[in-house]
């Protein structure tokens, strides 16, 4: 009965390719995030869906790029994959104003480009 | 530009007693900050929080204090335990921007 559910939780890769990783909440929350821990472990936000609606952009290639088909799902397709995307993907939930509360995280994806 | 830091990668700790982990900001229009705790393999869990008109919250055996003037805040956990063992991240957010920015966490590590 997990609450964010993330699949694959392993995912290697050769360079090039196009992979997606899927999310999936089961809370009712209304926005969505996608989280980025690299080898310094740099916990960095990538993206947020509220609603559907993108309202987090930050600087992240083009080759990524999410999508949100209804407010429990928020996938994350890359396109062309380098070795520097090489990490932790973590995708999280909260109400749509977090502030107190905090995220709920799913237990992420290791990505590994070769 | 690292808004959130942790200096300390590691603590080391006996079991039963005070672990304090800290934390320190420079962005003073945060008006949340939340401890979350890491167990291997895992997604980070959400611990305590506090809000910047507070100094101090406790929940159980964790409590956060707050020192504004200071831009510090620190997480003791009393008496420590041995499942207590992870890597703790402080965040802090802002209203409105519905993101938290993350410290680079401390392992902590107690021992029995």
């Amino acid at each position: 009965d997990t609450a964010v559910s993330q699949t694959p939780k392993y995912l290697v890769t050769q360079m090039g390719n196009d992979k997606s990783i899927k999310c999936e909440q089961n809370l009712g929350h209304d926005t969505m995030y996608w989280y980025k821990q690299d080898s310094k472990k740099f916990l960095k936000i990538m993206f947020s869906y509220n609603n559907k609606e993108l309202i987090i952009n930050e600087t992240v290639p083009n080759r990524f790029s999410p999508k949100s088909p209804d407010k429990a799902h928020l996938n994350l397709h890359i396109n062309s994959l380098e070795l520097g995307d090489s990490a932790v993907y973590f995708c999280a939930s909260s109400p749509r104003t977090a502030g107190n509360y905090g995220y709920t995280f799913g237990s992420g994806t290791r990505l590994t480009v070769v | 530009d690292q808004q959130v830091k942790q200096n300390s990668p590691s603590l080391s700790v006996q079991e039963g007693r005070i672990s304090i982990l800290n934390c320190d900001y420079t962005n003073s229009m945060f008006d949340y900050f939340l401890w979350y705790k890491k167990y291997p393999a895992e997604g980070p869990t959400f611990l305590i929080s506090i809000s910047s008109i507070k100094d101090k919250n406790e929940d159980g055996r964790f409590t956060v204090f707050l020192n504004k003037s200071a831009k510090h805040l620190s997480l003791h956990i009393v008496p420590s335990q041995p499942g207590d063992s992870a890597v703790y991240f402080c965040a802090a957010y802002t209203s409105g921007t519905y993101k938290y920015i993350f410290g680079t966490g401390t392992r902590l590590k107690v021992l029995a």
